[in-house]
């Protein structure tokens, strides 16, 4: 079963960078054909797209984040990651990761997120 | 920039049924958006319930279904039951590797 487990600090100082991991277990991420997602949601509020990555390095942003964002991915260790510049207090929120599903063999295009992680807490408070 | 639409919240009876929505702030939802439809109870990682407009998840009961209902995308619950008291939210696939999420419908089952 495949499992995603978010890691990295919980606390994060105004201004400073915000980095967390998610490690994959169950599937290998070089096997191909899923994009690998980060997404978040702020206490109280919805979910919100941050970027999502393939193993070969393929990378989309959400427009309204990239010029802070940074993902990675390191096949060795079956982990991507998530790098957030210059962060406020409103970045406070719960992080998740979560396989991204574009293309199924048999149907066709079929994009969604089907497995996540249980989520992050990351606070950005001095 | 685009905004995904959903209700705020909604209420229905137990054993009654409730669609809800997700629409476009301009345009109208098609089968091309791919919407996808997540359960989320507090505390808990999101659900996936519906993809591709309404095909069910592995494990999904039959009584949630996804349509194209109008100008917009549609999750309807039949027969509600007590622990489907919610969050629900869609998400739209925008092209080029873009995704938007809708605000989250809390649905309330009493």
């Amino acid at each position: 079963q495949l499992q995603l487990q978010e890691s990295g600090p919980g606390l994060v100082k105004p201004s400073e960078p915000l980095s967390l991991t998610c490690s994959v277990s169950g599937a290998s991420i070089s096997s191909g054909g899923f994009y690998w997602a980060w997404i978040r949601q702020p206490p109280g509020k919805g979910l919100d797209w941050i970027a999502s990555i393939y193993y070969s390095g393929s990378t989309y942003y959400n427009p309204s984040l990239k010029s802070r964002v940074t993902i990675s991915v390191d096949t060795s260790k079956n982990q991507f990651s998530l790098k957030l510049s210059s962060v406020t207090a409103a970045d406070t929120a719960v992080y998740y990761c979560a396989r991204q599903v574009d293309y199924d063999i048999l149907t066709g295009p079929i994009y969604h997120f089907d497995f996540w992680g249980q989520g992050k807490l990351v606070t950005v408070s001095s | 920039q685009t905004v995904v639409t959903q209700e705020p919240s909604f209420s229905v009876s137990p054993g009654g049924t409730v669609t809800l929505t997700c629409g476009l702030s301009s345009g109208s939802v098609s089968t091309h958006y791919y919407p996808s439809w997540y359960q989320q109870t507090p505390g808990q990682a999101p659900r996936t319930l519906i993809y591709s407009t309404n095909t069910r998840s592995s494990g999904v009961p039959d009584r949630f279904s996804g349509s194209i209902l109008g100008n917009k995308a549609a999750l309807t619950i039949t027969g509600a039951q007590a622990d489907d008291e919610s969050d629900y939210y869609c998400v739209l696939y925008m092209g080029s590797g873009i995704w938007v999420f809708g605000g989250g419908t809390k649905l309330t089952v009493l």
